[in-house]
């Protein structure tokens, strides 16, 4: 069974700092890896996806994200943080064509930034 | 385009009654689903479904029904309200299966049963 493991449910950066989120997964077939933003009140919108092909993967707001298979992470990493980046970030995993296609969520990982 | 949309946005029940949460999308997708979003769990999966007509359950499908009568509305179902699904539900849609897909939500509906 696919799982994924958000380490840091609350991360507190200064504005212009580095933002690292990290994200472990565990899948039984290559994975489909997803990174979600979730602002207050809002749903779900995209950040960036790693399906095939180049395993550092550039998203929306600056946001950047690289696929490692022998470390089984998908890390989100943002090298200078804005006040806007305020909101709850959730790394996801499929199981792709060939396995479990449905989404499975990590808990969240709330991001605070510090003027 | 709206996208996906969810009625109602916030609605107090008491213990035993019912309501229907409805879900439309404009983006002729086939896949919809619906999620359970609590404090320090994620989303979690409660039904889905791959196209007009059909349904399937997702990781906490007990005290919900869906229907997907129509292919741009996906309706959830609660016929007996108890405080544990008090909580934030999220509808989805994608385009295709294959697990790369995008999946575009809604702004959700925040449900408290007393």
């Amino acid at each position: 069974a696919q799982s994924v493991t958000q380490l840091g449910s609350h991360v507190s950066v200064s504005e212009g700092a580095l933002v690292l989120l990290r994200c472990n997964y565990s899948s039984s077939v290559p994975p489909y890896l997803f990174w979600y933003v979730q602002y207050p009140n809002q749903g779900l919108q995209l950040l960036l996806k790693y399906t095939t092909g180049a395993t550092l993967v550039k998203g929306i707001n600056g946001f950047e994200a690289e696929f490692k298979k022998s470390e089984t992470s998908f890390h989100l990493t943002k090298p200078s943080a804005h006040m806007s980046d305020a909101a709850e970030y959730f790394c996801a995993v499929s199981e792709g064509p060939f396995g479990n296609e449905k989404l499975t969520f990590g808990t969240g990982t709330r991001l605070t930034i510090i003027p | 385009n709206a996208g996906v949309t969810q009625t109602p946005k916030f609605r107090v029940l008491k213990t035993g009654q019912s309501m229907t949460l409805l879900c439309a999308q404009d983006m002729n997708h086939e896949y919809m689903y619906w999620y359970r979003q609590d404090p320090g769990m994620g989303l979690r999966l409660i039904h889905y479904s791959v196209g007009e007509g059909t349904t399937a359950k997702g990781e906490v499908p007990d005290g919900y029904n869906v229907s997907r009568l129509k292919k741009q509305n996906f309706l959830l179902g609660l016929e007996s309200a108890a405080p544990s699904q008090t909580s934030v539900y999220f509808c989805a849609s994608s385009y295709l299966r294959g697990g790369g897909e995008t999946q575009y939500f809604g702004p959700g509906t925040r449900l408290l049963v007393l």
